[in-house]
């Protein structure tokens, strides 16, 4: 069974700051794992995701994630904060055995402050 | 562009009414899922189908229906709406034996049920 676990409902940066957003999974296989957005009013939009290869993985908009096993963590980060950057985000994890579905995290909100 | 396509995407429906929420999708996937997504933010699984003519009931008890006749669309129905189906149901889709790929999502059906 799989479960994902988001530290945090609600996070507030600055403008130029930091972006943390945190993940952690269980998951009794091998794990694939996603970072979602949802703007307003909108559907969710994949921002990266995490198949087994590079354990670092780059996604659009300019954030990434970390694939730690030891720490079961997916952790999404992004250098710099940009305004557009405020929106809803989910941690998503699936079993690799292909006949799973894909559990969702309770979700952060991002705030962006200027 | 969208592959995935919800209509309508805001529906005012007063009590008693039966609604069907329409989803479509050009991607040749066989898994579909409707989602419900409370104010709160958390996505529930409610339907999912993994080809024609079959259907599932999700990790949240609804009293919504689908049905599966075509691979492309997959409507969900709600005979009688109520106060307590005002939320936002999401559609997503997926391909077989493509776990590592994700869900692919339409923009969302805002419902309230007045």
């Amino acid at each position: 069974a799989q479960s994902v676990t988001q530290l945090g409902s609600h996070v507030s940066v600055s403008e130029g700051a930091l972006v943390l957003l945190r993940c952690n999974y269980s998951s009794s296989v091998p794990p694939y794992l996603f970072w979602y957005v949802q703007y307003p009013n909108q559907g969710l939009q994949l921002l990266l995701k995490y198949t087994s290869a590079a354990t670092l993985v780059k996604g659009i908009n300019g954030f990434e994630a970390e694939f730690k096993k030891s720490e079961t963590s997916f952790h999404l980060t992004k250098p710099s904060a940009h305004m557009s950057d405020a929106a809803e985000y989910f941690c998503a994890v699936m079993g690799s055995s292909n006949t799973g579905k894909l559990i969702f995290g309770q979700g952060t909100t991002l705030q962006v402050k200027p | 562009e969208a592959d995935i396509y919800q209509t309508p995407r805001y529906l005012v429906i007063g009590t008693g009414k039966k609604i069907t929420l329409e989803c479509s999708q050009t991607m040749g996937h066989d898994k579909m899922y409707w989602y419900q997504q409370d104010p709160g933010m958390e996505l529930h699984l409610i339907h999912y189908s993994y080809g024609v003519n079959s259907t599932e009931k999700g990790d949240l008890s609804s009293e919504s229906t689908v049905s599966r006749i075509r691979t492309e669309h997959f409507p969900l129905t709600l005979e009688s709406a109520r106060p307590s189906h005002t939320s936002q149901y999401l559609c997503a889709s997926s391909a077989l034996g493509a776990a590592a790929d994700g869900y692919t999502f339409g923009s969302g059906t805002r419902l309230t049920v007045v």
